[in-house]
């Protein structure tokens, strides 16, 4: 199965910080490429999603990711946090029809 | 909207009972998936099927079963539950197009084993 590790398991900061969750993978083929978040108490939902083209793609409420091929990686990042994006947040890697996610990442932000 | 519907959010069984957790997604997606939910260890894939009647074994398939009898409903079976399979678990769907596609997920049916 694939391997997907998340840098943090749980990130504290202040509103207008800048975020930034790492996130790694181990297959070296063709991927595509996901971020879901989980608010307390509500489903998961899909934040943004890479399958080819641009390596930056955009996705709602004002996050990004970054594609590096030669790295493995697909980043997630947001300039300035705000108290609502306090959420769990999922990395995923799709390949041979299967999602593979990454442990999660517990984001807090304190007002 | 997209809706993907589970039959429980909280359930309480004893260890060897038979457990069915159901799921309902209402956009005549194909493919359908169940994931259990494990602080530290995200989401790991239980089975997923593409078509009616069809099943596929996901990364961890002991101690689970699943049916898919028809187009819009998955179920998962614990045909004799044990602590160990106390978790959240997570039904999802999605379109065809060779699977490649973002997945939808139900609001999850904690389940508890004593």
């Amino acid at each position: 199965a694939q391997s997907v590790s998340q840098h943090n398991h749980h990130v504290i900061l202040s509103e207008a910080a800048s975020l930034e969750l790492g996130c790694n993978y181990s297959y070296g083929g063709t991927v595509n490429l996901f971020w879901y978040v989980q608010y307390p108490g509500q489903h998961l939902q899909l934040l943004l999603k890479y399958f080819s083209g641009d390596p930056l793609v955009k996705g709602i409420k004002g996050f990004e990711a970054e594609f590096i091929k030669s790295k493995f990686s697909f980043n997630l990042r947001k300039p300035s946090v705000q108290w609502s994006d306090t959420a769990e947040y999922f990395c995923a890697v799709m390949n041979d029809y299967k999602l593979s996610f990454g442990a999660g990442t517990t984001v807090t932000v304190r007002a | 909207d997209v809706k993907v519907t589970q039959s429980s959010r909280y359930l309480v069984k004893r260890t060897g009972e038979k457990v069915f957790l159901e799921c309902v997604q209402d956009m005549d997606h194909e493919n359908m998936f169940w994931y259990r939910q494990d602080p530290g260890l995200g989401l790991r894939l239980i089975y997923f099927s593409y078509d009616v009647k069809m099943k596929e074994k996901g990364d961890i398939p002991e101690g689970y079963s699943v049916s898919r009898e028809k187009k819009e409903r998955f179920s998962l079976i614990l045909e004799s539950a044990s602590t160990n399979q106390t978790s959240m678990y997570l039904c999802a769907s999605s379109p065809t197009s060779g699977l490649y596609n973002e997945q939808f997920f139900g609001p999850g049916t904690r389940l508890t084993v004593l």
